[in-house]
C-alpha cells in the first residue's frame, strides 16, 4: 500500500517569506497526489492536487506544487507567505486500484509577524 | 447539503460508555470516510461507504468500533465502551463518483467531531 511521510513536523517561517512543506510518498506505480490544509477547528481543504501530465501544479491561495518522480516527492511552495497561512498542513497519496488513501503526519505552520 | 457536516462538535463523555457520531455527507456523493485525526499522528483511515456498503472495514482499530450508513446518505460511526485511547477527532469526508478511478474524486471534509473520553 502507498504512503506518505512528511519529515517536517513544525515550520516557522516569516509573512512575506517564502515556504516549502516537504512530502515524500512511497508507492510503486504514479501516485494521485494531493495537499490538504486544516485551520483550527475547520475540516481539511484542497489546495491542489496532482494526477498525471504537467509536474508542476497550481493550487488555490498562490500554492504550488512539484512532483518529482526520481525523488518520490511532492514538495508545497508558496513565493511569499501570509500570516492567514497559519495552519496545518497534510500532504496525502492516492493509489489507482484502491480507495484508501493515505495521509501524512502533518506540518504545522506558524508564521511570524 | 453544502458540504459535509458532522455531529456533534464535540462530545465528552465517561470511560466505557458508548457513543454515535454523526456524518451528512454532501448531497449526491456516493463514497463516504471516515478517519481518525489524533495529536500528531495525521489522519488514520477508519472505514470507507460506497453506497450502503462498506467495501473496506481494514482501519477499523478494534471490534468496539464500527459504522453503517443508511439510504445512500447519513452514516453514523459507533464507539462501545470507549476507552481514553480513543480520545481524538473524527473527521468525515465524502466525494462523488464521477471519475470511475474512486483516488480521483475529490474528498470534501466536515469539520469533524472531537472526542474526549475521561
Amino acid at each position: 500500500a502507498q504512503s506518505v511521510t512528511q519529515p517536517d513536523i513544525h515550520i516557522t517561517v516569516s509573512e512575506g517569506a517564502s515556504l516549502e512543506l516537504r512530502c515524500n510518498y512511497s508507492y510503486g506505480a504514479t501516485p494521485y497526489l494531493f495537499w490538504y490544509v486544516q485551520s483550527p477547528g475547520q475540516g481539511l481543504q484542497l489546495l491542489l492536487k496532482y494526477f498525471s501530465g504537467d509536474t508542476l501544479v497550481q493550487g488555490i491561495k498562490g500554492f504550488e506544487a512539484e512532483f518529482k518522480r526520481s525523488q518520490s516527492s511532492f514538495n508545497l511552495r508558496k513565493p511569499s507567505v501570509h500570516w492567514s497561512d497559519a495552519a496545518e498542513y497534510f500532504c496525502a497519496v492516492g493509489a489507482y486500484n484502491n480507495n484508501d488513501m493515505r495521509f501524512g503526519a502533518g506540518t504545522r505552520l506558524t508564521v511570524k509577524p | 447539503g453544502a458540504g459535509v457536516s458532522q455531529s456533534p462538535s464535540n462530545k465528552v463523555t465517561e470511560k466505557g460508555k458508548d457513543v454515535e457520531l454523526r456524518c451528512d455527507p454532501i448531497s449526491g456523493h456516493t463514497a463516504l470516510y471516515w478517519y481518525r485525526q489524533s495529536l500528531g499522528q495525521g489522519l488514520e483511515f477508519l472505514i470507507y461507504f460506497q453506497g450502503n456498503s462498506a467495501p473496506d472495514k481494514s482501519g477499523l482499530p478494534s471490534d468496539r468500533f464500527s459504522a453503517e450508513r443508511t439510504g445512500g446518505s447519513v452514516s453514523t460511526l459507533t464507539i462501545q465502551r470507549t476507552q481514553q485511547e480513543d480520545s481524538a477527532v473524527y473527521l468525515c469526508a465524502s466525494s462523488s463518483r464521477r471519475d470511475t478511478t474512486l483516488a480521483k474524486n475529490i474528498q470534501y471534509f466536515g469539520a469533524g467531531t472531537r472526542l474526549s473520553v475521561l
